[in-house]
């Protein structure tokens, strides 16, 4: 399995501003990816940071809007740019490990994010 | 159709009886399967993986029907702590395409 820390766990922020969520993985992993959960919503991929190269982001997700840094195989951080309260939202990092005989996927604990 | 489908519920049982959730999947070329447990404002964990085999771990036990494309997860003997979201996880070709059912919230009442 995979240990992931994520902070901040929990921010208010304003509307217009800006935020960064920070990853940290116990062991290095080739792919990080960073989901969005919204209040009753199950989960959605925004994109797969990989190191030495730019994310990869899902259909409706721009980098302008969520840039992600890989600057090793151990951290991301995603940011979450001119905050609007639709942004409100749960944000995960997760590590796909081979464990339990196929890929699992371990999360942080998620940044909860509350837009004003 | 979406490629992940679970019956959202609520399910609402007593303590001690047996429930079952179902999920289908629509790309036949699907790797791995999993569920997840949810609680409430909390990350989903791993509750067990999937094998075509069936699985059983205490009181879950979890099924894979390829030729039908659907999983299921068995509750039985129902605790007040399994209250929780349970995620029906697929992943597709190549292993990294992870697609989460929409989840089926359960509430096990005294």
């Amino acid at each position: 399995s995979a240990v992931i820390s994520q902070k901040p766990s929990r921010d208010i922020c304003q509307r217009g501003t800006s935020l960064t969520i920070q990853c940290q993985v116990d062991s290095q992993v080739t792919m990080m990816f960073w989901y969005r959960q919204q209040p009753g919503q199950s989960l959605t991929l925004i994109a797969t940071a990989n190191q030495g190269s730019e994310a990869t982001y899902e259909s409706g997700f721009v980098i302008d809007k969520f840039p992600i840094s890989r600057p090793n195989l151990t951290f991301s951080t995603l940011t979450v740019s001119n905050m609007s309260p639709e942004d409100s939202s749960i944000y995960l990092c997760s590590v796909m490990s081979g464990a339990s005989g196929g890929n699992t996927i371990y999360f942080g604990e998620g940044s909860w994010l509350t837009v004003v | 159709r979406k490629e992940v489908e679970q019956d959202p519920g609520p399910f609402n049982v007593p303590e001690g009886a047996t429930v079952a959730f179902n999920c289908t999947y629509s790309n036949s070329a699907s790797q791995s399967f999993f569920w997840y447990r949810q609680d409430c404002r909390k990350e989903p964990k791993l509750l067990m993986s999937v094998y075509s085999s069936g699985n059983e771990d205490g009181r879950f036990t979890a099924q894979l029907n390829r030729a039908s494309q659907y999983i299921s997860l068995l509750i039985r003997d129902s605790k007040l702590s399994d209250s929780a979201t349970y995620l029906c996880v697929v992943v597709n070709t190549g292993g990294f395409k992870t697609i989460f059912g929409a989840g089926t919230r359960l509430f096990v009442k005294a």
